[in-house]
């Protein structure tokens, strides 16, 4: 079946470090990655989505890039804020079960000033 | 509008209770989804809607008894519930249809505390 699997967190960095929350996943098809974002008692906002190998995902600074070679996803940022501070879920789906999105475990990350 | 609305924001309810979740959403979508979180988890699917229909049910408890009266409602409606169904309740929406490119958007969630 189709997984998804996220750096264990949390991640704390100081701000304007460089950031990358790793993901990787299993899928039986050709799937499309997502990247949300959960700020402290809100719901999930996509932050960026690759739909094939090689597109690159990105918004508000973050990238990510689909790798099919190495069936990655890893999210980047050049210089973090500390309103950055949230939960990251990576999370794929694929035509097998387009309604399902299968989410990693989420990173939980602390910007400090 | 490229909002998806969820009411109440906080919401609860003894055991014995009957209450109701709505969402609500106008960017013309034909999918629903109703998803539990907990504390640190991600998000759990419960029920999909598609085109109205019920198209998924993730082997969810009766006493949770999900309805989409129309293409831009859904709702969810909860009986007899137990604490451990105490949870963040998130609701979603896309495009609709087997396209897995179809981004989900998501309500800001209904904060649920059964007694």
């Amino acid at each position: 079946g189709n997984s998804v699997t996220q750096m264990e967190g949390p991640v704390t960095l100081s701000e304007e470090a460089f950031l990358t929350i790793n993901c990787t996943y299993t899928a039986t098809g050709y799937p499309s990655l997502f990247w949300y974002v959960q700020y402290p008692g809100e719901g999930l906002q996509l932050l960026l989505k690759a739909t094939k190998a090689d597109d690159k995902g990105s918004n508000k600074g973050f990238e990510a890039t689909y790798r099919k070679e190495t069936t990655s996803f890893h999210l980047e940022k050049g210089s973090v804020q500390v309103s950055d501070s949230a939960v990251y879920f990576c999370a794929l789906t694929d035509i097998q079960g387009a309604q399902k999105l299968v989410f990693g475990q989420g990173t939980r990350l602390t910007i400090n000033p | 509008d490229t909002e998806v609305t969820q009411t109440p924001k906080h919401l609860v309810m003894g055991m014995t209770n009957k209450k109701s979740l709505k969402c609500e959403q106008h960017m013309g979508h034909r999918a629903m989804y109703w998803y539990k979180q907990k504390a640190k988890k991600p998000p759990e699917l419960m029920f999909v809607y598609s085109y109205e229909k019920l198209s998924i049910n993730e082997s969810v408890p009766s006493r949770f008894s999900p309805e989409c009266p129309n293409s831009s409602l859904l709702n969810l409606h909860l009986h007899a519930l137990q604490p451990e169904d105490s949870a963040l309740y998130l609701c979603a929406s896309s495009r609709g249809g087997t396209d897995p490119r179809n981004e989900q958007f998501f309500g800001p969630g209904t904060r649920l505390t059964v007694l």
